[in-house]
């Protein structure tokens, strides 16, 4: 596609229940990453997935935060048992390998509540 | 650990003046370096991209510098507009590794 999609754009859960974010990246970016800006904080890195190599987990918060990405394209982020600090926008981007120096493309967002 | 930081946090102007927003970074091995902008509960639009070997990119009215041995990086907005209102982040990709490391962000305000 022509940008970085992301679904739903806005969420809203009961704690305690399951939910899933998609992205849906640029057609040939082989790097995708997902993010989270909390309400008046900083945008902090969660997980990374680059071709077949394993992701880069080393930013998910808890074991409630999962990731996958099917096919090097569609990825979607898993967060169990939801609880009220997992409210956030949650962004994701993708990029060509880094050989090439591209910079990120990010998509808009999905806005999660947990209530 | 890399830590990015910007100032001001915030920033109000008359439409029309000329800015200069400030991005500094404690780690010099970086990749390069993106200024982004936000827009409220938008997604981040890419502004510039400076490699680490570049010293400045231009776009239109914005114009980014890069000096690395002193972790800095300024954009420059000429002739601020209303339409130029939203939050700037600076962003840098260390040379090892794969993620970018933020800045906490300018929220520009320009005033018709």
């Amino acid at each position: 596609g022509a940008g970085v999609s992301q679904s739903p754009s806005n969420k809203v859960t009961e704690k305690g229940k399951d939910v899933e974010l998609r992205c849906d990246p640029i057609s040939g970016h082989t790097a995708l990453y997902w993010y989270r800006q909390s309400l008046g904080q900083g945008l902090e890195f969660l997980i990374y997935f680059q071709g077949n190599s394993a992701p880069d987990k080393s930013g998910l918060p808890s074991d409630r935060f999962s990731a996958e990405r099917t096919g090097g394209s569609v990825s979607t982020l898993t967060i169990q048992r939801t609880q009220q600090e997992d409210s956030a926008v949650y962004l994701c981007a993708s990029s060509f390998i880094r050989a090439g120096g591209n910079g990120y493309t990010f998509g808009s967002g999905t806005r999660l509540t947990v209530v | 650990k890399q830590e990015v930081t910007q100032i001001p946090a915030a920033l109000s102007v008359p439409e029309g003046e000329n800015l200069v927003l400030n991005c500094s970074f404690t780690d010099s091995a970086i990749y390069n370096l993106q200024w982004f902008r936000q827009d409220p509960g938008k997604g981040l639009t890419s502004l510039l991209l400076i490699q680490s070997s570049q010293r400045e990119q231009t776009s239109g009215r914005l114009n980014a510098s890069l000096d690395k041995s002193s972790g800095r990086s300024t954009l420059y907005i000429a002739a601020s507009q209303p339409g130029d209102s939203a939050t700037y982040l600076c962003a840098v990709r260390p040379n090892a590794g794969n993620m970018l490391t933020f800045g906490g962000g300018t929220r520009l305000m320009v005033k018709p």
